[in-house]
């Protein structure tokens, strides 16, 4: 089945620690992205990337570092900079239309 | 600044009525509107989407209206279900394919047995 995977769905992390995220996809995308939703808020952009080995910064890009070596993954580091790092994280991708595909999305805590 | 913008947090109606989403945006590069549902702790799924050279799409008991001159889209669900209680997020993109969506608020949509 193609799609997108993100895992772990749930993560939880201590104060001053970096944690990635997971996002495998094996539709031959070649655009992907990493959003984050907060409660009562729109989705926002953290990183995209175009095509392997290049990505940009999105809307709220701080405290976040982000990889494309291979086009079927787009892994995502919460650093810890990232200062409310508590939230849902969607990854999604997408190909030549602009209907964007999302994974099932991660919850991250910080205890 | 918020360019898509979704302003009610919540729609309730009765099943079997009409549900009426709304959306506004300020960017007039916007040129591809899409609309995304999603359920608690799941990822957004694709609805439907319009482009800008039109101004009515449907599918099925989805109907997206796009008005460019009050730069405003409405979604139309007929009739309502159950299951279409959800989250809707609308979304603007400008130019390129592959290019970054804008998302508003999203509409938290129940509907009522």
């Amino acid at each position: 089945d193609g799609g997108i995977t993100q895992s772990p769905k749930y993560l939880f992390r201590k104060e001053g620690q970096n944690v990635t995220l997971s996002c495998e996809q094996n539709l031959n995308h070649d655009a992907m992205y990493w959003y984050r939703q907060d409660p009562g808020q729109g989705l926002r952009l953290i990183y995209y990337s175009q095509i392997v080995n290049d990505f940009q910064k999105g809307d709220i890009a701080e405290g976040y570092s982000v990889s494309r070596e291979k086009k079927e993954s787009f892994p995502l580091t919460v650093t810890s900079a990232q200062k409310n790092p508590t939230a849902f994280y969607l990854c999604a991708s997408t190909t030549s239309g602009n209907t964007i595909y999302f994974g099932e999305g991660s919850w991250l805590t910080v205890v | 600044d918020q360019q898509v913008k979704q302003n009610s947090p919540s729609l309730s109606v009765q099943e079997g009525r009409i549900s009426i989403l709304n959306c506004d945006y300020t960017n007039s590069m916007f040129d591809y509107f899409l609309w995304y549902k999603k359920y608690p702790a799941e990822g957004p799924t694709f609805l439907i989407s319009i482009s800008s050279i039109k101004d009515k799409n449907e599918d099925g008991r989805f109907t997206v209206f796009l008005n460019k001159s009050a730069k405003h889209l409405s979604l139309h669900i007929v009739p309502s279900q159950p299951g279409d209680s959800a989250v809707y997020f609308c979304a603007a993109s400008a130019g390129t394919s592959g290019s970054r969506l804008t998302f508003g608020e999203g509409t938290q949509l129940t509907v009522n047995p």
